[in-house]
């Protein structure tokens, strides 16, 4: 079935520092890849999101490029801010008969000290 | 547009009872996503609605259900409940629930003593 994986965190950086979380994933057909954040207490936010084989999705300084000969999707962003710290979840949308449903990385928690 | 609501945001139940969430969709939207977020099991998917019918489900046992109806508001129950069964419930939306962005509401945390 289709899977999602996220490198292992947590992630602990100081302000400024470049950031990589990285997500691999397995899929059927061709998917459409998202990275969503969740602060404390609340629900997911979309951060960005690709639909389709070299797409590079953009928000807030933060990218991702789909790159379907590596099946990755990993996120960067060049300069962090404290603000940032957050949970951070790749999820992928096989679309076709999967109606609604998203699958999801298990989560980077990244954490920005001044 | 207002986003997705949902609540109750909190609730405390015992074993054995049952519960009801509810979750508005954004205007326009007819898909209704429902997920169980633990720290154990992370973002797992129960099912979702589009135009009252479920379309899709996720492997949780029959003790969770759902329905949506005619305005797109969609509820789950969870009955008999179980201590494994506390966690974060998460109802998402999308137009039309075919691979397009969904987007989150807060969540409602349920705890069973």
């Amino acid at each position: 079935g289709d899977s999602v994986t996220q490198m292992e965190g947590p992630v602990t950086l100081s302000e400024e520092a470049f950031l990589t979380i990285n997500c691999t994933y397995t899929a059927t057909g061709y998917p459409s890849l998202f990275w969503y954040v969740q602060y404390p207490g609340e629900g997911l936010q979309l951060l960005l999101k690709a639909t389709k084989a070299d797409d590079k999705g953009s928000n807030k300084g933060f990218e991702a490029t789909y790159r379907k000969e590596t099946t990755s999707f990993h996120l960067e962003k060049g300069s962090v801010q404290v603000s940032d710290s957050a949970v951070y979840f790749c999820a992928l949308s096989a679309g076709g008969t999967s109606y609604g449903k998203l699958t999801f990385g298990q989560g980077t928690i990244l954490t920005v000290h001044p | 547009k207002a986003g997705v609501t949902q609540t109750p945001r909190y609730l405390i139940k015992t074993r054995g009872q049952q519960v009801t969430l509810s979750c508005s969709p954004i205007s326009g939207h007819r898909s209704v996503s429902w997920y169980q977020q633990t720290p154990g099991q992370g973002l797992q998917f129960l099912f979702e609605y589009f135009s009252e019918t479920q379309r899709n489900k996720g492997n949780f046992p029959g003790r969770f259900s759902g329905r949506q109806f005619s305005n797109s508001r969609s509820e789950m129950n969870v009955s008999t409940l179980e201590l494994g069964d506390s966690a974060l419930y998460l109802c998402a939306s999308g137009i039309q629930g075919k691979g397009e962005t969904q987007y989150f509401g807060p969540g409602t945390r349920l705890l069973v003593l």
